[in-house]
């Protein structure tokens, strides 16, 4: 299973653009890259899945270089409510759809 | 997407019980997991659970301490036994949904929190 490495954590502001990178060297051809979002006491929640290249949704976006050896959650403008952890995991069917998460990261939105 | 309920959402159990946690999915899935999160850390995996068989448990955790049901496709049981202190953790369970191309999403339930006193 291809292990991920992230910040341990990361601050920002209201209303900035946020980017949180991942860094998943060993990811395997059929691996999907996919975050979560994690508030205190809650389940984890999903936030986007990509392959390569770009993905959006209406809450984030997702870009992965051509190597695919890393990748980056965009967060734009971010508010209060989007202080939580971040987790970056990588697997696939291959896998068993075993997730394991590492520490994840840490985003504090200051006001 | 799939809606997870699970039951406790909260408890405070006495040292030496047993206490089991029920997973209830909207829909059928193909997949359902255990994962255990301690206070100010992140996610261990427990085992999977298996429909009609016994479940297939990760390095450290051993089928006599975390009993798992899973009769059907929509719902499954993790019963933590003869409980210490040091088992006081969110307890979740998540399921696999097919979508996005041909990879699939793992959603989370929210978790119940147990706290052994």
């Amino acid at each position: 299973l291809a292990k991920t490495t992230q910040p341990i954590s990361m601050d920002s502001y209201e209303g900035q653009e946020v980017n949180i990178t991942c860094s998943h060297n060993n990811i395997a051809t059929n691996d999907y890259i996919t975050w979560y979002q994690q508030f205190p006491s809650q389940g984890p929640r999903f936030i986007i899945q990509g392959y390569k290249t770009k993905v959006t949704n209406e809450v984030a976006s997702l870009f992965i270089p051509a190597d695919r050896k890393s990748s980056t959650l965009s967060l734009p403008r971010v508010s209060l409510s989007d202080t939580a952890v971040y987790y970056c995991l990588v697997g696939d069917k291959d896998s068993s759809y075993k997730l394991i998460f590492g520490s994840g990261t840490r985003l504090l939105v200051r006001p | 997407s799939a809606v997870i309920s699970q039951k406790p959402s909260r408890d405070i159990c006495q040292r030496g019980t047993s206490l089991t946690i029920q997973c209830q999915v909207d829909s059928q899935v193909t997949m359902m997991f255990w994962y255990r999160q301690q206070p100010g850390q992140s996610l261990t995996l427990i085992a999977t659970a298996n429909q009609g068989s016994e479940a297939t448990y990760e390095s450290g955790f051993v089928i006599d301490k975390f009993p798992i049901s899973r009769p059907n496709l929509t719902f499954s049981t993790l019963t933590v036994s003869n409980m210490s202190p040091e088992d006081s953790s969110i307890y979740l369970c998540s399921v696999v949904t097919g979508g996005f191309h041909s990879g699939n999403t793992i959603y989370f339930g929210e978790g119940s929190w147990l706290t052994v006193v």
